[in-house]
């Protein structure tokens, strides 16, 4: 199985600064989806890169996929305390379903 | 369409009770699957379904689980007897069609289990 790594596993910044979470895997994906939990609900999918090397802003988020696709990377510029939550990186292990890293858990504080 | 509903949203039993979690996937989606979320292992793939069949079930901890699909708008998700361990969030999701690279998954918001 496929194992996807999140970095850091907690943050927690004041609202207006700009922040990088990282997902790594020692393996290749062929696609890596980015998804945000908020408290009490299910994730939800915020974005699907596909092509190493690929940039996908949405709003203040971008996502970028790794060359090699193993590593993709999800920053979030002047951050708003609607942007907390836990953010996963899941990617599908051979032919089978997604396998999803632990999160990244974000707090921005108004 | 109303997305992914699960039921119910929270349930509370006592060690040694049946346990039975429901989902309806989005209409016209093929793949459903079982996950469970934990703080300290995450989400996990208990098992999934393709058009309705049981695809992989290696996920299930053990046997006192099992998931059955009746049709394409249902599906189950049963603990039989619960334990303490099985204490956790479970999520139902549903895709397109999960072999497609671009295919995400909608989750339901969960059922928070608790055994005691």
């Amino acid at each position: 199985t496929q194992l996807l790594e999140q970095s850091p596993q907690f943050l927690s910044i004041q609202e207006g600064e700009n922040l990088t979470v990282y997902c790594n895997s020692s393996s290749v994906f062929s696609s890596l989806q980015w998804y945000r939990q908020e408290p009490g609900e299910g994730p939800v999918l915020l974005v699907t890169v596909v092509t190493g090397g690929e940039v996908k802003k949405l709003k203040r988020l971008t996502f970028q996929f790794g060359d090699a696709r193993k590593d993709s990377s999800l920053h979030i510029t002047a951050a708003q305390p609607g942007d907390t939550g836990l953010y996963l990186c899941a990617g599908p292990s051979g032919n089978t379903p997604l396998v999803f890293g632990k999160g990244t858990r974000l707090s921005v504080i108004a | 369409d109303a997305g992914v509903i699960q039921s119910p949203r929270h349930e509370v039993t006592e060690m040694g009770q049946e346990v039975t979690l429901r989902c309806k996937p989005i209409s016209g989606h093929n793949s459903l699957f079982w996950y469970r979320q934990t703080m300290m292992r995450g989400l996990e793939l208990l098992i999934y379904f393709n058009n309705n069949v049981p695809i992989d079930d290696s996920g299930m901890p053990e046997d006192r689980f099992s998931a059955k699909m009746p049709n394409a708008s249902f599906s189950t998700l049963k603990i039989q007897p619960s334990e303490p361990r099985d204490s956790a969030v479970y999520f139902c999701a549903s895709s397109l069609r999960f072999q497609s690279r671009a295919s995400g998954y909608t989750f339901g918001s969960g059922t928070r289990l608790t055994v005691v």
